[in-house]
């Protein structure tokens, strides 16, 4: 049971490439989520899921886009980098309790 | 916003118990008290959370006041590795839009020997 794993770890992009972030989880939970975190501030959320095939716009959904076209995968694009982007990104899901991944930190260049 | 208040940062001493407030007076019936913990660029950590009984696991207790306005997260024998930064989060139980998790500053736990 690796609970929530995120890929890759580390990316270094420059302005105007784009790019995917892979979500996972095993515990066969419904829901799934994607934060940003920004120095020195709390997570703030991007989008989030409430099943296979569903997506919604969070807090800060601009410039991003999801898909979760299997349950247990939430992927997050980023369609053409902006430095703004530069941040480390966490991907949770839950039943009624959040369980988050470890992070992929990501430099736009 | 947030809907809780923490103090910015805490000291302890290594082995002895760790007591972190936070204030939450407008919370609603329906909402419960979450604590999380995030150790040093790792993802955030679930601890403990509860309704408006007091709550134990393995990693902490969770002691809830009769009018529900605060809390106080213990961690009874505070190691080097318990140094992180805890969140108190009030929210209800559900998935989705209503069960978004809103992370404030958190109180910055320093355990030192």
């Amino acid at each position: 049971n690796a609970g929530v794993t995120q890929t890759p770890k580390f990316r270094v992009l420059k302005t105007g490439q784009s790019m995917t972030l892979l979500c996972a989880q095993d515990m066969n939970h419904e829901y799934m989520y994607w934060y940003r975190q920004d120095p020195g501030m709390g997570l703030r959320l991007i989008h989030y899921s409430v099943g296979e095939g569903t997506t919604a716009k969070g807090e800060v959904p601009d410039g991003y886009n999801v898909s979760r076209l299997k349950k247990q995968n939430f992927l997050l694009g980023l369609e053409s980098a902006a430095p703004s982007q530069t941040s480390v990104y966490f991907c949770a899901s839950s039943d009624y309790t959040q369980y988050f991944g470890p992070g992929t930190r990501l430099t736009v260049l | 916003d947030a809907k809780t208040t923490q103090p910015p940062s805490m000291d302890c001493a290594e082995g002895r118990a760790a007591n972190l407030p936070c204030n939450h007076s407008t919370i609603s019936g329906n909402e419960y008290v979450y604590w999380y913990r995030q150790i040093h660029s790792q993802g955030p950590q679930y601890i403990i959370h509860g309704l408006k009984n007091n709550e134990t696991n393995e990693m902490a207790s969770l002691i809830i006041t009769e009018d529900r306005k605060s809390s106080t997260l213990i961690l009874p024998h505070a190691t080097l590795r318990d140094t992180a930064v805890y969140y108190c989060i009030v929210r209800v139980p559900y998935g989705g839009s209503q069960g978004n998790l809103i992370f404030g500053k958190g109180t910055k736990l320093s355990v030192k020997p």
